[in-house]
């Protein structure tokens, strides 16, 4: 069975600091990780994946994540943030022959104060 | 692309009534899936299709709850007898898939339903 933690359920940062959230994954076949961000009263938005390859990924608006097989994790960072960087986090794991159904961690509310 | 779509976006019913949502992928995905989303929670996992054929159904999804594609296109998700447990934002997504590796999920808006 696969399961996502992410560590913090909330975190404060001031505008234009560097922030990340944290993610680890238990999982008994090869995983593609994802971050998913969601806004007030919308659906998911993709920010990036790892699905084989450097372990370094880049995602849309400035963010990237890490993939550590050995510590099982898949952080998110961002050396700047932005107010509308305000939202919810979500990270995600599918798995081999899973039909691609993604076991989602329970968020992390980013809240970015000027 | 237009994304995915969904219908309606905002449900309010009576304990004991049957709804139905709608949830329209983008065009060319070959598979669908459903997501339930309580408040303070991430997505869970309800059911996914591969074209037409639904090829897996979670434990969450009671006799209560029915899921369609009957064309390969559309889905549509059926709940009988609301209970307040019911309460939620309902998701859809859609992704290329096939084999070992599914693409990544295009998520609709969803459908909140809150049961009273």
């Amino acid at each position: 069975a696969q399961s996502v933690t992410q560590l913090d359920s909330q975190v404060p940062v001031f505008e234009e600091a560097p922030v990340e959230l944290r993610c680890n994954y238990s999982s008994s076949v090869s995983v593609y990780l994802f971050w998913y961000v969601q806004y007030p009263n919308q659906g998911l938005q993709l920010l990036l994946k790892y699905l084989s390859g450097s372990t370094l990924v880049k995602g849309i608006n400035g963010f990237e994540a890490e993939f550590n097989k050995s510590q099982t994790s898949f952080h998110l960072r961002k050396p700047s943030v932005h107010i509308s960087d305000t939202a919810e986090y979500f990270c995600a794991v599918s798995g081999d022959n899973q039909g691609g159904k993604l076991i989602f961690g329970q968020g992390t509310e980013l809240s970015v104060k000027p | 692309d237009t994304g995915v779509s969904q219908d309606p976006r905002h449900k309010i019913t009576k304990r004991g009534q049957n709804v139905t949502f709608r949830c329209d992928p983008i065009s060319e995905h070959n598979r669908l899936y459903w997501y339930r989303q309580t408040l303070g929670q991430g997505p869970e996992f309800l059911t996914y299709f591969q074209n037409e054929a639904q090829l897996e159904k979670s434990r969450l999804l009671s006799d209560r709850f029915s899921a369609e594609r009957p064309k390969g296109s559309f889905s549509t998700l059926e709940i009988q007898r609301t209970e307040q447990g019911d309460s939620a934002m309902y998701l859809c997504a859609s992704s290329l898939g096939g084999g070992r590796v599914s693409y990544e999920q295009y998520f609709g808006p969803g459908t909140r339903l809150t049961v009273t």
